[in-house]
């Protein structure tokens, strides 16, 4: 069965400070993996996904994430952090190859920016 | 402009009355899905579908029904609805796999059962 686990369910930084966002998934093949954010009473946006190829990618918002599937993780950075970040925010995992359709969330991770 | 729409937006109703949600995409889609999320758990997958008349159950379907008639319609029915069902759920909609296979969320209906 897929999983995805977000070890951290709040951070706090300051603004101007570097971000990561860790997310763990299991998953017995390739997966396709995803970052979305949830502003306050928002939807979801995606930030970023991966299929396959350079495990580097790039999304909007000046956020970055990167595949390692030797620690079966894809972590969410970003260099300098903005106030506007302060959000919601899961990695999910989708089992497109086999089981199309079924996608796994994470419980998220709320972020806090400190002016 | 591509979107997904759900109705309504706010809903409140009691114990057992039988509610439909409903969920149109624009964007000629294969598959769609339900989800409800709570806080502290994320968003949990209820139901999906990838394409007219097949369906399949995700992670927490019990007390949920959906159908497919239609590729752009995905409605989902609560027929006996109970306080735990209260939640804000989300559809959305995505093409068949491919690097294009981001999911597209509606704007999230919150659902309130006494």
């Amino acid at each position: 069965a897929q999983s995805v686990t977000q070890p951290d369910i709040h951070i706090t930084v300051s603004e101007g400070a570097s971000l990561e966002l860790r997310c763990n998934y299991s998953y017995g093949a390739t997966p396709y993996l995803f970052w979305y954010v949830q502003s306050p009473g928002q939807g979801l946006q995606l930030l970023l996904k991966y299929f396959s190829g350079d495990t580097l990618v790039q999304g909007i918002k000046g956020f970055e994430a990167e595949f390692k599937r030797s620690q079966s993780s894809f972590n969410l950075r970003k260099p300098s952090v903005h106030w506007s970040d302060a959000a919601e925010y899961f990695c999910a995992v989708g089992a497109y190859n086999t089981n199309a359709g079924k996608s796994t969330f994470g419980d998220g991770t709320t972020l806090t920016v400190k002016p | 402009e591509a979107q997904v729409t759900q109705n309504p937006r706010y809903l409140i109703t009691v114990t057992g009355k039988k509610l439909t949600v409903t969920c149109s995409q624009n964007m000629n889609h294969e598959y769609m899905s339900w989800y409800r999320q709570d806080p502290g758990l994320g968003l949990r997958q209820i139901y999906y579908s990838m394409n007219v008349e097949v369906t399949d159950k995700g992670d927490v379907p019990e007390g949920y029904k959906v159908s497919r008639k239609e590729k752009r319609n995905f409605p989902l029915i609560l027929e006996s609805p109970s306080p735990n069902q209260t939640s804000l759920y989300f559809c959305a909609s995505r093409p068949r796999s491919g690097t294009s296979g981001m999911e597209y969320f509606g704007p999230g209906t919150r659902l309130t059962v006494t």
